[in-house]
Parts: structure tokens; C-alpha cells; sequence
């Protein structure tokens, strides 16, 4: 069956460390995989994609990664603040659908501490 | 602020009702998308239409049905309520119907009692 799955665990940092999040997918074949975040009570905001033939990419503090050997993509946040904490989303196009229509991973909730 | 809008924002009723959710895109945005979120459960996609035509179908109820307006805006109406119905109601939108980016509104709490 096809999944896409996060950690579903929330992940506690340090302020100032890298928070790496990861999303694994199963039996798709993602045209791009793509970000958002969520604060609680919120709508989740789109803050990266990544297509099938890009192997990285960067936004500010943001980096993502996409191996789809791996059927991987992993998010990092350096140099974390505690405004990082948030329920992070990855999101991915089936390579079949010919819609907009992304399939969303649960989140993983990420609490930065001071 | 996305520049999406939906209403109400919080919707209270009973199982065995009928309840409408509305949903105004960005200026512009020719396709909407609507999806349920649960904690269970996650962003669920429920349909998608793109300039007033039904585009694509998720796992969307039979008592769950969805229209987009000549104007644009869309409603989503649920029938015949049940209590796990209970969930965020979100609204996106994009430009076109293959866009790559969502954007999505504040939602409408549906709980019902």
C-alpha cells in the first residue's frame, strides 16, 4: 500500500542545534516532495519543495534533502529558535496524479527549548 | 495571512445535521482544494476542483459533496453528521490545477455533539 510516513515522536532540541526531521514514502513515485509547517490551530505554510531530479536544497536556515533511492527526504533547521517550534509537514504530488493534489505525511512536532 | 479565507471558523451542531463550509481562494487562484485533519488521522485530501470543474476525488464521503461557485468561491457541504465527523476543515488554493505550492486557510472546527 502506498504510505508516507514521519516521525511521529516530537522532537525536543536545543536552541541553537540542527533539527533534522525525515519522511519516508512507499509505492509512490513523487514528481516533488514538498514542506510546510503548522502551528497548532493553524492551516500548515508551505516553506520548501524539492523535485525528483534535485538532490538538495536550501532556503535561509532551511535545508532538504530527496534520495529517491532511498524513497527519503530529510528537513533540516540550523542554528534552531525556539519560534521553530511547530508541527512540521512533508507533502508529496504522486508522479500519476495530473492535479495539484499532494498526499501529507502526520507532521512531526518539533519544540525548540532556550 | 495566506489570503485565503474560510467561514466560520468554528461551527458547533448535532449528529443527524446538515452544516455548509465556505472557502474564498487568494485573488486569482483558479483551484481549490479541501481536506479534513484529524489527530488520528492527518490532512486527509477530500476533492479538488479547478475553475469550477470536479478535478479529483479523495477519500471523501457519499454524505460529504463540494462545489465551486462562477465566482470562485467553494462550499463543502456535510449531511447527516456523525460524531467523527468532528475534525479541521482546511481550504487551499493554487493558481492552476497542477501547481506546486498550496496555499491554505485558517480552517473551520467542526465539532459535533
Amino acid at each position: 500500500s502506498q504510505k508516507i510516513e514521519q516521525n511521529s515522536e516530537a522532537l525536543n532540541i536545543q536552541e541553537g542545534k540542527t533539527a533534522t526531521l525525515t519522511c519516508n514514502y512507499t509505492n509512490y513515485s513523487p514528481a516533488y516532495l514538498q514542506w510546510y509547517r503548522q502551528d497548532p490551530g493553524r492551516g500548515p505554510v508551505f516553506l520548501l519543495l524539492i523535485r525528483e531530479n534535485e538532490k538538495e536544497k536550501r532556503k535561509e536556515r532551511l535545508k532538504v534533502t530527496f534520495d529517491t533511492t532511498l524513497k527519503q527526504s530529510l528537513f533540516h533547521i540550523t542554528a534552531s529558535q525556539p519560534a521553530d517550534s511547530a508541527t512540521y509537514l512533508c507533502a508529496l504530488r504522486p508522479g500519476s496524479s495530473n492535479t495539484g493534489k499532494l498526499i501529507f505525511g502526520q507532521g512531526t512536532t518539533l519544540q525548540v527549548k532556550p | 495571512d495566506s489570503g485565503v479565507t474560510q467561514t466560520p471558523k468554528h461551527l458547533i451542531t448535532a449528529t443527524g445535521q446538515r452544516v455548509t463550509l465556505r472557502c474564498s481562494p487568494r485573488s486569482g487562484d483558479l483551484s481549490v482544494y479541501w481536506y479534513q485533519q484529524s489527530l488520528d488521522q492527518g490532512l486527509q485530501f477530500l476533492i479538488h476542483y479547478y475553475n469550477g470543474e470536479e478535478r479529483a476525488k479523495g477519500n471523501i464521503l457519499e454524505r460529504f459533496s463540494a462545489q465551486q461557485f462562477p465566482d470562485l468561491h467553494s462550499e463543502l457541504n456535510l449531511s447527516s453528521l456523525e460524531l467523527g465527523d468532528s475534525a479541521l476543515y482546511f481550504c487551499a488554493s493554487s493558481v492552476r490545477q497542477g501547481d506546486e505550492k498550496l496555499f491554505f486557510g485558517s480552517g473551520t472546527q467542526l465539532s459535533v455533539l
